[in-house]
């Protein structure tokens, strides 16, 4: 069974900073691309991060470039999203997701969210 | 990047009957068309990728249609399981993006 688990979220200052991991298990780790998706409270899916099979390929959004780092270790079969400078609007249910297929970037499994709140 | 754009936000539906949900890209898509279903506090479950296959245990009363820059997704006989939030997401071109989601409620 596919699974994918996130954890690392909290309660965080204006400013600070949390790094979310996402332990996945049930397939071969190494052979899938990884996207992490926000929700803030009551609102729509965002698209955050992309990170390829073997980390050669990263795409951000606009919203979070620069601020947000995805990496991943497939020894670990694990999933990381390192998230700097955060701001209140960052505040949301973070999701790591596995990608289909290279070229069908849609979202097959989704764990079941981490919530991190941004908040002085 | 590009607008994806869901009507209506609310559908409101008797079960049993059809409910038809439409998504519209800014920019052509092709067919790189995906749609989500999500219930209250989980996670989305993918329906439908490349705007008509259905994703992987999804019942035959879910269907998707459409490419270029407009896409629908027909809910045949709604059961009570299906009223939640539905979005579409395009993946043509980089950044992802999602519509804003339909709710289909209780009529």
């Amino acid at each position: 069974e596919v699974q994918l688990v996130e954890s690392g979220g909290g309660l965080v200052q204006p400013g600070g900073s949390l790094r979310l991991s996402c332990a996945t298990s049930g397939f071969t780790f190494i052979n899938y691309n990884m996207n992490w998706v926000r929700q803030a409270p009551g609102k729509g899916l965002e698209w955050l991060s992309y990170i390829s099979t073997i980390s050669t390929t990263i795409y951000y959004a606009d919203s979070v470039k620069g601020r947000f780092t995805i990496s991943r270790d497939n020894a670990k079969d694990s999933l990381y999203l390192q998230m700097n400078s955060l701001r209140d609007e960052d505040t949301a249910v973070y999701f790591c997701a596995r990608v289909r297929g290279p070229l069908v970037v849609v979202n097959d499994y989704w764990g079941q969210g981490t919530l991190v709140t941004v908040s002085s | 990047e590009i607008v994806m754009t869901q009507s209506p936000a609310t559908l409101s539906v008797s079960p049993g009957e059809r409910a038809t949900l439409s998504c519209r890209a800014s920019l052509s898509v092709r067919s790189n068309l995906a749609w989500y279903q999500q219930k209250a506090g989980q996670a989305p479950r993918l329906l439908i990728y490349g705007a008509s296959t259905r994703a992987t245990g999804i019942p035959a009363r879910f269907s998707g249609s459409g490419s270029g820059t407009q896409f629908t997704l027909i809910i045949s006989s709604l059961q009570s399981e299906d009223f939640a939030v539905y979005y579409c997401q395009q993946y043509n071109k980089w950044p992802l993006t999602f519509g804003g989601g339909t709710k289909v409620e209780i009529k």
